[in-house]
């Protein structure tokens, strides 16, 4: 059965502190790996990972993807309040339309 | 540019009745998804749409129907509502399945 898991499920943080959520997938035929963030509404696209070893970056947050190990992380440093949201991470299976996504970080940063 | 456009934003049934879901998105995406989302939970995929006339099962598709309607709209029917189906509802969209999903606001959607 194809799975993505995440870890922690949550993070409590103080502003400043530097964060690494994380990812892990058993997904049959992989292709990309995505995360978004999830804030009131919708989740919303911060990255695409399909290559291994190659760091995807945005400002203060960064993502790498180890395809040999099968896992993800995601950084966030020096977080702020803004930063506060679920982080969820999925997979696209090769030849398929579908994502499969984890059950996501619920990251908590205090003033 | 409204993107994916969700219809109701909340919405209260009583066990047994039936709801229909709208979606529509402004991006000429081939792709569309539904979702439902419990706390704990993550997204999990109810029914997609690969193309204009074509729809496939997710990973929970038992009690709901889907009907892609044109390449801009894609519904989703509760034919007999049932209190395990009370969860916030997603839809999203995509140019094709590899590239990043973009969701709708989601429906609060409360069975009793």
């Amino acid at each position: 059965e194809d799975k993505v898991v995440q870890s922690p499920l949550s993070l409590v943080v103080h502003e400043g502190d530097t964060v690494t959520l994380n990812c892990s997938y058993e997904v049959t035929n992989f292709r990309s790996l995505l995360w978004y963030k999830q804030e009131k509404k919708a989740p919303t696209f911060l990255f695409m990972l399909t290559s291994s070893g190659i760091e995807k970056k945005s400002g203060r947050l960064s993502s790498i993807l180890d395809k040999k190990e099968l896992f993800s992380i995601l950084n966030i440093t020096a977080t702020q309040t803004g930063d506060s949201a679920i982080y969820l991470c999925a997979v696209v299976q090769g030849g398929s339309e579908k994502l499969v996504f984890g059950k996501g970080t619920k990251l908590t940063v205090n003033p | 540019n409204a993107g994916v456009t969700q219809t109701p934003k909340f919405q209260v049934l009583k066990t047994g009745q039936s709801m229909t879901l709208q979606c529509a998105q402004d991006m000429n995406h081939n792709s569309m998804y539904w979702y439902r989302q419990d706390p704990g939970m993550g997204l999990r995929l109810i029914y997609y749409s690969a193309s204009e006339g074509t729809t496939d099962k997710g990973e929970v598709p038992n009690g709901y129907n889907v009907s892609r309607l044109n390449k801009r709209e894609f519904s989703l029917r509760l034919e007999s509502a049932a209190p395990s189906q009370t969860s916030v509802y997603f839809c999203a969209s995509s140019d094709r399945g590899e590239q990043p999903q973009h969701f709708g606001d989601g429906t609060r959607l409360s069975i009793l």
